[in-house]
């Protein structure tokens, strides 16, 4: 059971709009904590998708957005592509455990 | 271009210890925290301990304290993760993750990763 929940998984047409969602509770994602989200294609090692609630990394396409509210936080990705297939987690630091924890992730399918 | 590659897969039997290799390149070792990362098959990524850019300190996750050392050789740039008593439940591809700069917090968000190393525990 992860620390963090999202969906197992969303599906959209290419060309969509879907959004992750991420919800902690008052001893991470609200109590401030900064939360953080990966890319993990297929096969491969994760990758910053955005860093300190919504900030891209120079090379990630503007389609890709995050905001924090209260104990949750939500990915958003735009003009859904074949490409954008494979899984996404968020994570944040939880002061109660005092240790980085991640969301379960969520499957992403373009339909 | 910063570089992070890890050794190759590994075989264990219950009760062995395995050592995971990770080699940087493109930047400054010393200038920033490693961190180690676990993903069992099926599962998301957990969190298993960061060593400090001078490589003098560690921090554990909880679940791993006793079990896992972290440790630094600046002079190849290779940092090294160890897990001892390994069990079928350890079986997972493990990963090195470049943290934050030195002055700027241990924790914060992973960029880049290493390629993973598959460690495989059976009897």
């Amino acid at each position: 059971q992860s620390v963090l929940t999202q969906p197992p998984s969303v599906s959209g047409a290419p060309g969509q709009r879907v959004t992750i969602s991420c919800t902690g509770s008052s001893s991470n994602i609200g109590a401030a904590e900064d939360v953080h989200w990966y890319q993990q294609l297929p096969g491969t090692a994760p990758k910053l998708l955005i860093y300190n609630n919504n900030n891209r990394p120079s090379a990630v396409p503007d389609r890709f957005s995050a905001s924090r509210s209260g104990t949750s936080a939500s990915l958003a990705i735009t003009g859904l592509q074949a490409e954008d297939e494979g899984d996404y987690y968020c994570q944040s630091f939880d002061r109660s455990l005092s240790d980085l924890v991640f969301g379960g992730g969520t499957k992403l399918t373009v339909l | 271009q910063v570089h992070l590659v890890q050794s190759g897969a590994e075989v264990k039997k219950p009760g062995a210890s395995v050592k995971v290799s990770c080699n940087s390149s493109g930047y400054t070792l010393t200038t920033y925290y490693m961190h180690w990362v676990r993903q069992a098959p099926g599962q998301g990524p957990e969190w298993m301990g960061v060593i400090n850019p001078s490589g003098s300190i560690t921090t554990y996750s909880q679940k791993f304290q006793g079990r896992i050392t972290l440790t630094r050789d600046t002079s190849t740039s290779t940092d090294y993760m160890e897990l001892s008593s390994l069990r079928s439940e350890d079986t997972a591809m493990y990963y090195c993750a470049r943290g934050s700069r030195r002055g700027a917090g241990i924790y914060n968000w992973f960029d880049p990763w290493g390629q993973g190393t598959l460690v495989t525990v059976s009897s």
